[in-house]
């Protein structure tokens, strides 16, 4: 069974910085797609960012991306230039099949101005 | 607008009362879910449907109960909520074709059960 795992329950970071959240996973099927959702203290999920097990470069949407690195099977997610407003839970996610997406624990980023 | 609704957003009530949350989206998307959040466990699901009158249990499905009489409509039914159901709902939905197929959450329903 897939199994994803968010190593940092908690982080804190200066704004403007670059922040690195982390995201390892575990599966054994060959075809697979890796998401980042923001969770902010609304509550609602807000998808970030998608990397198919296939695609060949890193994702990035605007100040995301995605540090893809198969063989170590982690999947990073980049933050350049945080803002105040990134301050929010992030989950790290997979899909299994088409039936649902397993869950990472989520980590609670900080931005301190 | 694609969305998904869920409706009530906040719920207090008390062990044994019979509730439902519903969930509706407007994308025509086949795959809808039920999944709970609770702190250091991440989302888990709960029950999936694939289309409908198909639907297929998740990881937690003990204590809920779903259906899918309409495609657009995907209630959960929690017949004798216990305070172990206290939690955070989201209903999502996605096309079920694979690639970017991104899931929709809709904004979630903060249940306490007392």
């Amino acid at each position: 069974a897939q199994k994803i795992t968010q190593t940092q329950p908690g982080m804190f970071v200066q704004e403007k910085e670059a922040v690195t959240l982390d995201c390892t996973y575990d599966t054994s099927d060959p075809s697979y797609g890796l998401f980042w959702y923001k969770q902010p203290s609304s509550g609602e999920m807000i998808f970030l960012i998608y990397q198919g097990s296939y695609d060949q470069q890193n994702a990035t949407e605007g100040r995301y991306s995605l540090n893809f690195q198969k063989a170590r099977k982690s999947a990073n997610l980049v933050i350049s230039a945080s803002q105040l407003g990134d301050s929010a839970m992030y989950f790290c996610a997979m899909d299994q099949g088409a039936q649902k997406l397993v869950f990472g624990q989520g980590t609670r980023l900080t931005i301190n101005p | 607008e694609a969305q998904v609704t869920q409706n009530p957003r906040y719920l207090i009530t008390v062990t044994g009362k019979k509730l439902t949350v519903t969930c509706s989206q407007n994308m025509n998307h086949e795959y809808m879910s039920w999944y709970r959040q609770d702190p250091g466990l991440g989302l888990r699901q709960i029950y999936y449907s694939m289309n409908v009158e198909v639907t297929d249990k998740g990881d937690v499905p003990e204590g809920y109960k779903v259906s899918r009489k309409e495609k657009r409509n995907f209630p959960l039914i929690l017949e004798s909520p216990s305070p172990n159901q206290t939690s955070l709902y989201f209903c999502a939905s996605h096309t079920g074709t694979g690639g970017v197929d991104t899931q929709y959450f809709g904004p979630g329903t903060r249940l306490t059960v007392l």
